[in-house]
């Protein structure tokens, strides 16, 4: 089992490039989500998928996309970095099973954007 | 709306001091759950408990121990006889749920450096 695992692990963007997080967990867990870190804000919601197919915003889901085409996988998109989106950005999936089970973490990606 | 705050942004401490970690949530909601992580310096973040609304039992896991008190809104977290591999930035958080899915929210954190 690896887990939820999360590529790339680095990043750098200029300002105005797009890219593609990818998000992908071994453990048939319905729920992903994303979030992103920085100094002094703790983790902040970007977006969720409750299900293969749906997505939903969170806390701070401007400038970002997401799809959840398949249940193993939850895509982030950044369509033009700016600076601010500099972050550290986690990954996170758990069981539909019981009720607000613990999410379990990716390793996170650190992305700089120029 | 719901919140959680940790107000220690950071602690200090020497080894085998005793240290408790602040947590202080707002919810509206009656049935909930509130959640410990840890993420050390090499970044991962790491499950430590759940406790859920109706169960205020103090809970201890070796030498970490949780005091959940409604009355206060408090969640706290004590590490006893801390040692250097505790240091880490602590989140605490608190489910909320909606009719388009359950998410976490965390507080900004708390800093613990343990030094020998």
């Amino acid at each position: 089992n690896a887990g939820v695992t999360q590529t790339p692990k680095f990043r750098v963007l200029k300002t105005g490039q797009s890219m593609t997080l990818l998000c992908a967990q071994d453990m048939n867990h319905e729920y992903m989500y994303w979030y992103r870190q920085d100094p002094g804000m703790g983790l902040r919601l970007i977006h969720y998928s409750v299900g293969e197919g749906t997505t939903a915003k969170g806390e701070v889901p401007d400038g970002y996309n997401v799809s959840r085409l398949k249940k193993q996988n939850f895509l982030l998109g950044l369509e033009s970095a700016a600076p601010s989106q500099t972050s550290v950005y986690f990954c996170a999936s758990r069981s539909q099973r019981e009720s607000y089970n613990e999410q379990f973490f990716g390793p996170g990606t650190r992305l700089t954007v120029l | 709306a719901q919140k959680v705050t940790q107000a220690q942004t950071e602690i200090s401490v020497v080894e085998k001091e005793d240290v408790t970690l602040d947590c202080v949530y707002e919810t509206r909601d009656t049935t909930y759950y509130l959640f410990w992580y840890k993420q050390p310096p090499s970044g991962e973040l790491v499950f430590l408990i759940r406790r859920n609304s109706f169960d205020e039992q103090n809970e201890i896991s070796g030498r970490y121990s949780w005091n959940f008190q409604k009355s206060t809104s408090s969640f706290n977290f004590t590490i006893t006889a801390s040692q250097v591999v505790d240091s880490a930035v602590y989140f605490c958080a608190l489910s909320e749920y909606r009719v388009t899915g359950d998410k976490l929210i965390f507080g900004t954190g708390t800093r613990l450096q343990v030094f020998p």
